[in-house]
């Protein structure tokens, strides 16, 4: 997890709300991602951005939203449109977004909805 | 398209036995693969992956894997199980047509026993 940091640990959402999790890195890297896992199936990719100010859409991108501002910060909202956002929340970074690179993960986010 | 396929959803060994956690994919072009590890909560870890050269790669915590191209597979192994290697283990590719964007197999839970 070194490198990457994501805030909060878990969050919980009414319904109808807007919620934003935070993703930093220190490591210098120029490509992220946001992934979100459920229970039994792979990581699915949200968003991901090659650098900054550029941000492209994943498989799964409705009801979410991304910026990249600063090139140490990839900060995803999930919308009300977002219908079953309760979930684990992934972000990631690597060098460039060059196949090889490998990606490095945070922490992870659980995000609950009430 | 891309893909990525982990048939057991579950591996059972015993501490000192070797494991093995298959994995085989499909992707036009080379295939550039990686392993990870997940414990309860927390984000992907990195353990090897393969770009191009020996098809044995070494990784972190004693792991292996084998490329076998005929095969399309890449196999995750480890001569001899620790119970600390309790975790949830992920397959993943990235190349083809798809650059820069990982596709994750749905994991495999290993389970070692004292």
């Amino acid at each position: 997890d070194g490198g990457i940091t994501q805030s909060p640990k878990y969050l919980f959402r009414k319904e109808g709300q807007n919620v934003t999790l935070s993703c930093e890195q220190n490591l210098n890297h120029d490509a992220m991602y946001w992934y979100r896992q459920d229970p039994g199936q792979g990581l699915r990719l949200i968003y991901y951005s090659q650098i900054v100010n550029d941000f492209q859409k994943g498989d799964i991108a409705e009801g979410y939203s991304v910026s990249r501002e600063k090139k140490e910060s990839f900060p995803l909202t999930v919308t009300s449109a977002q219908k079953n956002p309760t979930a684990f929340y992934l972000c990631a970074s690597s060098i460039t977004l060059v196949s090889t690179d490998t990606q490095y993960f945070g922490p992870g986010t659980r995000l609950t909805v009430l | 398209a891309q893909s990525v396929a982990q048939p057991e959803d579950q591996v059972n060994v015993a501490e000192g036995n070797p494991l093995t956690v298959k994995c085989t994919y499909s992707v036009s072009g080379n295939p550039y693969l990686f392993w990870y590890v997940q414990y309860p909560n927390r984000g992907l870890q990195f353990l090897l992956k393969y770009i191009t050269g020996d098809n044995l790669v070494k990784g972190s915590y004693g792991f292996e894997a084998e490329f076998n191209k005929s095969q399309t597979s890449f196999h995750l192994k480890k001569p001899s199980a620790l119970v600390s290697d309790s975790a949830l283990y992920f397959c993943a590719v990235r190349g083809g047509t798809n650059a820069g964007k990982s596709t994750f197999g749905d994991g495999t839970t290993l389970t070692v026993k004292p």
